[in-house]
């Protein structure tokens, strides 16, 4: 039982290239998510998906596109990067905690991404 | 404009105290209330969440909330060096058909042995 997975794990980009960013989980969740991570910014959600075949827009959203794969995976795009996407990249999955209407995130291990 | 506000630190305290991290909220409608752990170039992982009025102990760990106030703490007893992270609060506004987490900036703990 992995968890969830990230791929790469760390990455360089020019301005203006494209990239594709992974994540997978095995947990059988249904929502998972995408943050950035950025020094004194505390996290930030960029997208989400609440179950498959859906995806809404968080609170950072340009400049990023997203697609819910399958149950298992959701992958964020950058498609023409900017020096201002260098960060760290988290996606994370939920389930409904056992016993409480209330939902637990756990989150991959992360993809730090510097764009020059 | 949700916000979730925490002092950055960075908090020192010595080994075997105990250490307590703040956090408050603007959005009253917030019902649950999570404490996650990050050592640096980690990711986040989660100690313990909470969301009636009062105390939720587990282990060293003991998470308050108090939603009148619109403030949860956590504190940790027996304080050890391999508690030196950064705490991030974290409120969910649930009913909404998904589960979004807003985080606070997150304390720094320096446990000093």
């Amino acid at each position: 039982n992995a968890g969830v997975t990230q791929t790469p794990k760390f990455q360089v980009l020019k301005t203006g290239q494209s990239m594709t960013l992974q994540c997978a989980q095995d947990m059988n969740h249904n929502s998972m998510y995408w943050y950035r991570q950025d020094p004194g910014m505390g996290l930030r959600l960029i997208y989400y998906s609440a179950s498959e075949g859906t995806t809404d827009k968080g609170e950072v959203p340009n400049g990023y596109n997203v697609s819910r794969l399958n149950k298992r995976e959701f992958s964020l795009r950058l498609e023409s990067a900017a020096p201002s996407q260098t960060s760290v990249y988290f996606c994370a999955s939920s389930e409904p905690y056992r016993g409480s209407s209330t939902d637990t995130q756990y989150f991959g291990p992360g993809t730090r991404l510097t764009v020059l | 404009q949700k916000e979730v506000e925490q002092n950055s630190g960075p908090l020192s305290v010595p080994e075997g105290a105990i250490a307590s991290l703040n956090c408050t909220y603007s959005d009253r409608g917030s019902q649950s209330f999570f404490w996650y752990r990050q050592y640096s170039g980690k990711s986040p992982e989660l100690i313990m969440f909470i969301y009636s009025n009062g105390d939720k102990e587990d282990g060293r760990f003991t998470a308050q909330l108090n939603k009148a106030s619109q403030y949860v703490s956590l504190l940790i007893r027996d304080s050890q060096p391999s508690d030196s992270a950064t705490y991030l609060c974290a409120v969910m506004l649930s009913g909404a058909g998904s589960y979004q987490l807003t985080f606070g900036k997150g304390t720094k703990l320096s446990v000093i042995p």
